[in-house]
C-alpha cells in the first residue's frame, strides 16, 4: 500500500457528461501529481499541484481541471467527455525533491 | 520522439534468469532514474530510485544509470513468476516530475 488514495476505482459514464476524481496524497506529502494511462499513450503527465498551488502543467486538456484542496487532497475534473478520454487516471504524491508514490488509479470507461 | 524509450516488450524468460531491461533518454536535463513495476493496470510501484550515474543495488535487483550515453537499466537476478508485470523506467530533472517510457513487459514462466 502506497498510502495514497483514489476514488472511486471505477466509473462509467455517457459522452458529454462530468466527472470529478478524487486523491488523498500520503501523510505529509504536499505535492500531487496526476497523471493519465492509455494504452497508446503510456503514463503521461497531466498537472501537478503543491501545497494548494498548480505548480506544473504537462498534456493536459482544456476540458480537465484539477485543483488541491486545503487538507491536500486533489481533485481532477473532467467534463464534456469523450470517448477517448477513457483511460486510466492516477494520482501520485511526493515530499519535494523525493520520489513520487503512486495510487491505484481510476478507471474511467466513456461510452 | 518520446523522452525516454523503452522497447513493449514482451520478454520472456524462465524461472531463475537474469533479466536485464533497458531505457534510453532524450532530456539531458533528467538527473533522478527510477524504475517503476505496474501489475495488470494497478497503480505503479516504485522500485528503484537513483541520483545521477551509478550503480544502486537492493535484493534482486540493480539499476544502473550512463548519463554519458543516457541508458537506464535493470538486472534482476534469479527471476521468480511474481516478477511478471510492466516494467516502467522514468527520469526526471528540477522539476522532479517523473516523464516516463511506456514500459516493457515481462513474463517469467515457471
Amino acid at each position: 500500500d502506497s498510502g495514497v488514495t483514489q476514488t472511486p476505482k471505477h466509473l462509467i459514464t455517457a459522452t458529454g457528461q462530468r466527472v470529478t476524481l478524487r486523491c488523498s496524497p500520503r501523510s505529509g506529502d504536499l505535492s500531487v501529481y496526476w497523471y493519465q494511462q492509455s494504452l497508446d499513450q503510456g503514463l503521461q503527465f497531466l498537472i501537478q499541484y503543491y501545497n494548494g498551488e498548480e505548480r506544473a502543467k504537462g498534456n493536459i486538456l482544456e476540458r480537465f481541471s484539477a485543483q488541491q484542496f486545503p487538507d491536500l487532497h486533489s481533485e481532477l475534473n473532467l467534463s464534456s467527455l469523450e470517448l477517448g478520454d477513457s483511460a486510466l487516471y492516477f494520482c501520485a504524491s511526493s515530499v519535494p525533491g523525493e520520489r513520487a508514490f503512486f495510487g491505484q488509479g481510476t478507471r474511467l470507461t466513456v461510452v | 520522439q518520446k523522452e525516454v524509450e523503452q522497447d513493449p516488450g514482451p520478454l520472456s524468460v524462465p524461472e531463475g534468469a537474469i533479466v536485464s531491461l533497458n531505457c534510453t533518454y532524450s532530456n539531458s536535463a533528467f538527473q533522478y532514474f527510477m524504475w517503476y513495476r505496474q501489475y495488470s493496470r494497478k497503480g505503479p510501484e516504485l522500485l528503484m530510485y537513483t541520483y545521477s550515474s551509478g550503480n544502486k543495488e537492493d535484493g534482486r535487483f540493480t539499476a544502473q544509470v550512463d548519463k554519458s550515453s543516457k541508458y537506464i537499466s535493470l538486472f534482476i537476478r534469479d527471476s521468480q513468476p511474481s516478477d511478471s508485470a510492466t516494467y516502467l523506467c522514468a527520469g526526471s530533472g528540477g522539476s522532479y516530475i517523473p516523464t516516463f517510457g511506456r514500459g516493457t513487459s515481462l513474463i517469467v514462466h515457471p
